[in-house]
Order: structure tokens, then C-alpha cells, then sequence
């Protein structure tokens, strides 16, 4: 399996701060990267795929970059409604895989 | 409008199976993969495989290989999970989710059903 690590595991952020999570990849995974937001007891949403497509309705401030083995996921301005646990997964390999998560935090 | 409705809570004891249903509506239910994800309470996102309503194809996560098993029914547009020997670790929301039009590349899947909670406890 394709094993995704996912740095930092939380962090504390302030209204109006900028973000970057950080996904790695055990092996190149092109640009077959996506990146999901999850609220406590909701489903994950798909906010990026292909590594830097924005999905339809998802707010600009998301951006997601990286290619190979390493990615990000950036905030430009953390929104009050972007608190939560992101969460990238490759769609390389027919057995896909999920990072463990990052937890976002009200500082 | 797509909509992917799960079937409800289950409490199920060490051993037993638990079969969990997605019904689709809104799109072609055989034009993309369903997956099914898992997560344990206070855990993270756990793939456990996807199967292909247009072919039967399926792909199971090496963890789950021997216990589970996905399937289909085209003329209800509803995808099925069933998972065997179940343990108090399979404690979990289970998902499935929709989206994607191919196994692998530059896709993810934007269709989740609500989730379903499966509790094994004797």
C-alpha cells in the first residue's frame, strides 16, 4: 500500500491566519492527490482533486499544490467555518489510502 | 440531485456479519465506483474498497481481503457492503461514497452518503 503522512497532526490558527498542511507520499503519486474537509459527525467533503483542482462550490482561500511525493494543502485566510480535520488521500493506486488527518484548532 | 441514502444503525455481536446498503439517485448508478470508508470513533479516514456497478469489479483493502464483500444491485441503483467476523475493533461509521468514473487518476469522490454507525459489543 501507498502510505500517506500528513503534517502537522493539529494545529492552533487564528481567524484571518494563513494555513498550510503537508501530505507525503511513500512513493510518486503524480498529481493524483485530493483533499477533504471533515466537521465532527459529518461525512468528509472533497474540497481539491488532481492535487490543485478546486471542486465546484468549494471558497477560493483553498488551494492545494505538489506533485510526486509531496503536497499542500493552504488557507489563505482561515474562516471561522474552515475549523476541522483535513484529510489527503491518493487515488494512484487501485487501493486507495487516506493521511491520518490534520486537526485545524481555534487558537 | 444526486443523493446517496444509507441504511441505519446496526448492533451486531463479536462474530456476526453486518451488511450495510447505499442507495443511489440522482445520476447513471452505474457510471461510477462506490467506495466504502470507515471511521472508528475519535479515528481517521480508513479506505476499505470500491466496486464497480457497471462491471462487478471489486477492490478490497489488504486489512479487510478476507472479511469483506461488496455487491451490487443495478435494479435498485443500491451498492451493499457486508463485513464478516466482526470484532469490537470494527466499532465504526461506515461510509460509502461516489463520484469517480475510473479506479485511478486525478479524482476524488464528492457523493458521501450520511454514514452508518455499526456498533459490536456483546
Amino acid at each position: 500500500d501507498i502510505q500517506m503522512t500528513q503534517s502537522p497532526s493539529s494545529l492552533s490558527a487564528s481567524v484571518g491566519d494563513r494555513v498550510t498542511i503537508t501530505c507525503r507520499a511513500s512513493q510518486s503519486i503524480s498529481t493524483y492527490l485530493n483533499w477533504y474537509q471533515q466537521k465532527p459527525g459529518k461525512a468528509p467533503k472533497l474540497l481539491i482533486y488532481g492535487a490543485s483542482n478546486l471542486q465546484s462550490g468549494v471558497p477560493s482561500r483553498f488551494s492545494g499544490s505538489g506533485s510526486g511525493t509531496d503536497f499542500t494543502l493552504t488557507i489563505s485566510s482561515l474562516q471561522p467555518e474552515d475549523f476541522a480535520t483535513y484529510y489527503c488521500q491518493q487515488s494512484y493506486s487501485t487501493l486507495w489510502t487516506f493521511g491520518q488527518g490534520t486537526k485545524v484548532e481555534i487558537k | 440531485q444526486v443523493q446517496v441514502v444509507q441504511s441505519g444503525a446496526e448492533v451486531k455481536k463479536p462474530g456476526a456479519s453486518v451488511k450495510v446498503s447505499c442507495k443511489a439517485s440522482g445520476y447513471t448508478f452505474t457510471g461510477y465506483y462506490v467506495h466504502w470508508v470507515r471511521q472508528a470513533p475519535g479515528q481517521g479516514l480508513e479506505w476499505m474498497g470500491w466496486i464497480n456497478p457497471n462491471t462487478g469489479g471489486t477492490n478490497y483493502a489488504l486489512k479487510f481481503l478476507a472479511r469483506v464483500t461488496m455487491t451490487w444491485d443495478t435494479s435498485i441503483s443500491t451498492a451493499y457492503m457486508e463485513l464478516s467476523r466482526l470484532r469490537s475493533d470494527d466499532t465504526a461509521v461506515y461510509y460509502c461514497a461516489t463520484g469517480a468514473a475510473v479506479a485511478v487518476g486525478p479524482i476524488g469522490v464528492d457523493n458521501w452518503g450520511q454514514g452508518t454507525l455499526v456498533t459490536v459489543s456483546s
